[in-house]
């Protein structure tokens, strides 16, 4: 596709359940980067991968949270056990390289996710 | 860590009228700084960036910002806004490694008639 997309647009849970957030890069970019953003907050950053590799996964929340990266391509950023706290957009980016003076982050239009 | 201070939650401004949006990081070494903008209902995209050189950069739709590293600071700043310029603006910073960045919680610019 034409930019970066993410699945579902919005979703909706119940405490305790697990979701799957999913993320798919504009084609041929090879660093994809996953952020949260909580209701009057910024965007916290949570993770990036360099192709499959995510080399820093420090910025996950909690070891309830974790992504992979498998080709390349797709990412999936998986929530087990959500609490209501774990409410947010989270969005994903990817761009050509590491961002430089020549490679921008494209933004994905984010998910949604609601806990109840 | 890196933090990034974006003091002004909401800038109301009339159209034509001239803005300036804060940005404060807290750490001065090595870093590169970023301006995004969220229209409604649409996705990040980026405004301007400053990784090097000119400390004056200049970005699309008549913004620009500039660094000043002794203030630890990058303002965005416009000379006359448009009602299509109402949206929310982010400041983010990266180290020299661009593996981590850093947003404020944005400012949302709303462009009245």
């Amino acid at each position: 596709g034409a930019g970066v997309s993410q699945s579902p647009s919005n979703k909706v849970t119940e405490k305790g359940k697990d979701v799957e957030l999913r993320c798919d890069p504009i084609s041929g970019h090879t660093a994809l980067y996953w952020y949260r953003q909580s209701l009057g907050q910024g965007l916290e950053f949570l993770i990036y991968f360099q192709g499959n590799s995510a080399p820093d996964k420090s910025g996950l929340p909690s070891d309830r949270f974790s992504a992979e990266r498998t080709g390349g391509s797709v990412s999936t950023l998986t929530i087990q056990r959500t609490q209501q706290e774990d409410s947010a957009v989270y969005l994903c980016a990817s761009s050509l390289g590491l961002v430089s003076s020549y490679n921008e982050q494209f933004f994905g239009p984010g998910t949604r996710l609601t806990v109840l | 860590a890196q933090s990034v201070t974006q003091l002004d939650s909401q800038v109301p401004v009339f159209e034509e009228a001239p803005v300036e949006l804060r940005c404060n990081y807290s750490s001065p070494v090595s870093v590169y700084l970023f301006w995004y903008v969220q229209y409604p209902n649409q996705g990040l995209q980026l405004l301007l960036k400053y990784l090097s050189g000119s400390t004056l950069v200049k970005g699309i739709n008549g913004f620009e910002a500039e660094f000043n590293k002794s203030q630890t600071s990058f303002h965005l700043r416009k000379p006359s806004v448009h009602i299509s310029d109402t949206a929310e603006y982010f400041c983010a910073v990266s180290k020299y490694n661009f593996n981590k960045f850093y947003f404020g919680s944005g400012t949302k610019l709303n462009v009245k008639p």
